[in-house]
């Protein structure tokens, strides 16, 4: 039972373009939400958030969107550089803020070529 | 701030064999969690602790996985006897009241 989805596994950008990472959750309650960024041999780092009660917070050139009723999130990378090259998690939880259970996605790996 | 730490970096055991895995969560954190990676996957949770309480050990295959964490600090998870699918990397995490997950970069098992 696969709550969070990244149905992309792989997604290339030209360095300065735009990158959309997508993410789909089946599970309503869910209401708070996560990206990660994971180097390889790294463990995963805290990205950017947001509360079901938002449908959009940035970051830099990180902005993460939120659609409830198609339960979707995107997160979206202006400019692209090439040090965002890495695997990106999205994560979600549920009754508890960010202190909840996290559950995740299966990753994006995004290249960003120069 | 030092970050979490984690042992051994890499570790292959042949089936059935045992092997544990140390983690040191950032001071002052009193949430500690282990997530399963496998290739290919997100982290799975298998167990968190708030001090040194299970709050959640829902998807830990407690016939052969366990883990401790006695004085509320360090964390050891064991597996025994081990089998192939345990081959993944092993993630410790830890986060402070209020705040996000910090990572450690991971044991990675690979079972033979």
């Amino acid at each position: 039972d696969q709550q969070v989805k990244q149905n992309s596994p792989s997604l290339s950008v030209q360095e300065g373009r735009i990158s959309i990472l997508n993410c789909d959750y089946t599970n309503s309650m869910f209401d708070y939400f996560l990206w990660y960024k994971k180097y390889p041999a790294e463990g995963p780092t805290f990205l950017i958030s947001i509360s079901s009660i938002k449908d959009k917070n940035e970051d830099g050139r990180f902005t993460v969107f939120l659609n409830k009723s198609a339960k979707h999130l995107s997160l979206h990378i202006v400019p692209s550089q090439p040090g965002d090259s890495a695997v990106y998690f999205c994560a979600a939880s549920r009754g508890s803020g960010n202190t909840g259970k996290l559950i995740f996605g299966q990753g994006t790996t995004l290249q960003v070529k120069p | 701030e030092a970050g979490v730490a984690q042992s051994p970096r890499y570790k292959i055991i042949e089936k059935r064999q045992s092997v544990a895995f140390w983690c040191n969560p950032i001071s002052g954190h009193a949430t500690l969690y282990w997530y399963q990676q496998i290739l290919g996957q997100g982290p799975k949770l298998l167990i968190q602790f708030q001090n040194n309480g299970v709050v959640d050990d829902s998807q830990l295959p407690k016939d052969r996985f366990s883990a401790e964490r006695l004085k509320g600090v360090d964390s050891t998870l064991k597996i025994q006897p081990a089998k192939l699918e345990d081959s993944a990397v092993y993630l410790c995490a830890s986060r402070p009241a209020g705040g996000e997950l910090f990572f450690g970069e991971g044991s990675r098992l690979t079972v033979l």
